[in-house]
């Protein structure tokens, strides 16, 4: 079983809809989660973490996270063709260690 | 405010051969992870450094060492490379806020090929 898992895409959304990436981990004792942005021949780019049950917002992103369904999401909001990239989806567990686990990511494409 | 920053960004190298790439944190970050990216794949964890020791390390051979140096920059060596090898160094750096969390940045990258 994968400790990271989400859907490979590609994700296609129109210019101005909201775009929804999933993430599923199986470590229960992960804590935190991270959402990166990577362009193609680029490196991962931080857009938000976080470690509480709930919503976070920054901006036009919203990462949601239910660690009883063991589920984070992000939502970008009014997307731009600037968004269209592979979002990683990365989870933390201090407790047995300090490495990142990441998904294989989601392509996304915004249609203008 | 530099970030991460790494070299070289590209090497080409042969089977058999050895590489070294080097990693300088971003200011303010104590740690320093890599990571190797093959394409289509996510970032896979090597090893993290810390007060200049291997604090944790993945599931990679021995032939993946490292240091880090007392300014925090780090290496990584590849010993023995194999065309399996090829794939995108990524190093990160690192800091742990309150306890509760990494804040985890990625340097630009390093693109090796074995040929």
């Amino acid at each position: 079983q994968k400790e990271v898992e989400q859907n490979s895409g590609p994700l296609s959304v129109p210019e101005g809809a909201i775009a929804s990436l999933n993430c599923t981990y199986s470590d229960r004792g992960s804590q935190s989660f991270f959402w990166y942005r990577q362009y193609s021949g680029k490196s991962p780019e931080l857009i938000m973490f976080i470690y509480s049950n709930g919503d976070k917002e920054d901006g036009r992103f919203t990462a949601q996270l239910n660690k009883a369904s063991q589920y984070v999401s992000l939502l970008i909001r009014d997307s731009q063709p600037s968004d269209s990239a592979t979002y990683l989806c990365a989870v933390n567990n201090l407790n047995t260690g300090n490495q990142f686990y990441f998904g294989t990511g989601t392509s996304l494409t915004v249609i203008p | 405010d530099a970030g991460v920053t790494q070299s070289p960004t590209h090497l080409i190298k042969t089977r058999g051969q050895q590489v070294t790439l080097r990693c300088s944190p971003k200011s303010g970050h104590d740690t320093v992870s890599w990571y190797q990216q093959a394409l289509g794949q996510g970032p896979q964890f090597i090893f993290q450094y810390y007060e200049e020791e291997e604090r944790q390390r993945g599931n990679f051979p021995d032939r993946f060492s490292g240091h880090q140096f007392p300014n925090y920059s780090s290496e990584l060596n590849v010993n023995a490379l194999l065309l399996g090898d090829s794939a995108l160094y990524l190093c990160a750096s690192s800091l742990l806020l309150g306890g509760l969390t990494y804040e985890q940045y990625f340097g630009p990258g390093t693109r090796l090929t074995v040929t």
